[in-house]
């Protein structure tokens, strides 16, 4: 089973509102990444966790906030959301194990409007 | 830090005609290379990946690439395209290195089938 999952598919929310996008895989690994996709653009890294701490943050708006509860669950919780972060957000996950090599398995995504 | 470009942002052949599909990659250190298809709506799905083995790799779907360091490419290759190949396709990269770390991608090319 090569499966990441996310919940919600999609959500809408205020400027003022806080929400959590969920993230979970069965597979064993110890690598998890959220991406952000914009239409018609490629997805961009936001995150990596690795054996569940934070390895890599590339600059995100504190607003984003990462959690890795255990090895098989990642949240993004958000909060005082601007339009501008409307997009696709991908969760991924690979083994961690072998480096850089390994392949990224990812999620359908959640697809965020903010109003 | 490490790069691709992606020659051509739309592709349109015929179906049963040959793909080509076209990455050209800047990196400082050996690079692992990957191809991904999105398709409309969904994550990303690996469709081949390059990590120094050989060069020539066989993916999924009938799909193949072929690494030449000499012209810093890794194009993608189906030699008869199929109405299902319509898709987004990205290249991406990560560099040689310990750790996890995440893709970087290049801009993508949407391919289109014509009957």
């Amino acid at each position: 089973d090569t499966e990441v999952t996310q919940t919600p598919k999609h959500l809408v929310m205020g400027m003022t509102n806080k929400k959590s996008l969920k993230c979970e895989q069965h597979m064993g690994h110890r690598a998890m990444y959220w991406y952000k996709q914009k239409a018609k653009k490629p997805p961009e890294l936001m995150f990596v966790y690795s054996y569940e701490k934070l390895s890599i943050n590339e600059s995100v708006p504190s607003r984003f906030s990462p959690e890795c509860p255990n090895s098989s669950l990642l949240n993004l919780h958000l909060h005082a959301l601007q339009p501008e972060d409307s997009a696709l957000y991908l969760c991924a996950s690979s083994q961690g194990v072998s480096g850089r090599s390994e392949t990224q398995y990812f999620g359908p995504g959640t697809r965020l409007l903010v109003l | 830090a490490q790069s691709v470009t992606q020659l051509g942002s739309h592709v349109s052949v015929s179906e049963g005609a040959l793909v080509l599909l076209r990455c050209n990659y800047s990196s400082s250190v050996p690079p692992y290379l990957f191809w991904y298809v999105q398709y409309p709506n969904q994550g990303l799905q690996l469709l081949l990946k390059y990590t120094s083995a050989a060069t020539l790799v066989k993916g999924i779907n009938g799909f193949e690439a072929e690494f030449k360091k000499s012209e810093t490419s890794f194009h993608l290759t189906k030699p008869s395209a199929h109405m299902s190949d319509a898709a987004e396709y990205f290249c991406a990269v990560t560099s040689s290195g310990g750790g996890a770390d995440g893709l970087t991608f290049g801009k993508g090319t949407h391919l289109i089938i014509q009957p």
